[in-house]
């Protein structure tokens, strides 16, 4: 779940199409999971999360789905904006949000008009 | 959701000074946290401020060069010890429990060291 490098992968999409973020989680103990979106400049800014006892949730134009099984969790968004042009992170930890989180490398995400 | 600040939100500084760097949240929260976040990478957690007592702090990361204050439920302090070049860093706060329902960001503090 540490950083792993200084070149972000990068998922470059065309504005009104869906997007679909991934990332692989790191402990099988994990049982609460977050996105957060990081705008240039800007500190991380929650998106949704779920609990392990879920293998879906919704939110508005977002969807995240976790793979226990394979440890597997994405993010996908529908209708994609220029707006949503930025950094995506997945956190995992256990023990609920009141616990340190493990942070994913990250995602750039980059919509093109 | 929570309304968090970080003072200040930029610095530039000198190699071998110390900054301090201050969290405030709206509301009474738990649990409060410091991340370092280096150029374009991840976040990593440097401690857990705890509320009357010494914080938690990750492997890697020491008191003397991170030391943190939390006097009380809604503010806390992180400083940077003799910095050096690679201790440039964005800083960012976070904070959970209380009112909160998840784990929340403030908007991070940029350190450059020259």
């Amino acid at each position: 779940g540490e950083s792993v490098g200084l070149h972000l992968p990068t998922l470059s999409v065309q504005e009104g199409d869906n997007s679909i973020i991934n990332c692989a989680y790191s402990n099988s103990a994990s049982d609460y999971f977050i996105w957060y979106k990081q705008e240039s400049g800007k500190g991380p800014q929650f998106i949704i999360d779920i609990r392990s006892n879920m293998d879906k949730r919704q939110g508005q134009r977002v969807t995240v789905l976790l793979n226990k099984t394979v440890k597997h969790l994405s993010l996908q968004i529908a209708a994609t904006q220029p707006g949503d042009s930025a950094v995506y992170f997945c956190a995992e930890t256990s023990g609920g949000a009141t616990n340190k989180l493990i942070f994913g490398t990250g995602t750039l995400l980059a919509v093109q008009p | 959701s929570a309304v968090i600040s970080q003072k200040p939100s930029r610095d530039i500084c000198q190699r071998g000074t110390s900054l301090t760097i201050q969290c405030q949240v709206d509301s009474q929260v738990t649990m409060m946290f410091w991340y370092r976040q280096q150029p374009g990478q991840s976040l990593t957690l440097i401690a857990t401020a705890n509320q009357g007592s010494e914080a938690t702090y990750e492997s890697g990361f020491v008191i003397d060069k991170f030391p943190i204050s939390r006097p009380n439920l809604t503010f806390s302090t992180l400083t940077v010890s003799n910095m050096s070049p690679e201790d440039s860093s964005i800083y960012l706060c976070s904070v959970a429990g209380g009112y909160t329902d998840t784990q929340y960001f403030g908007p991070g503090t940029r350190l450059t060291v020259l």
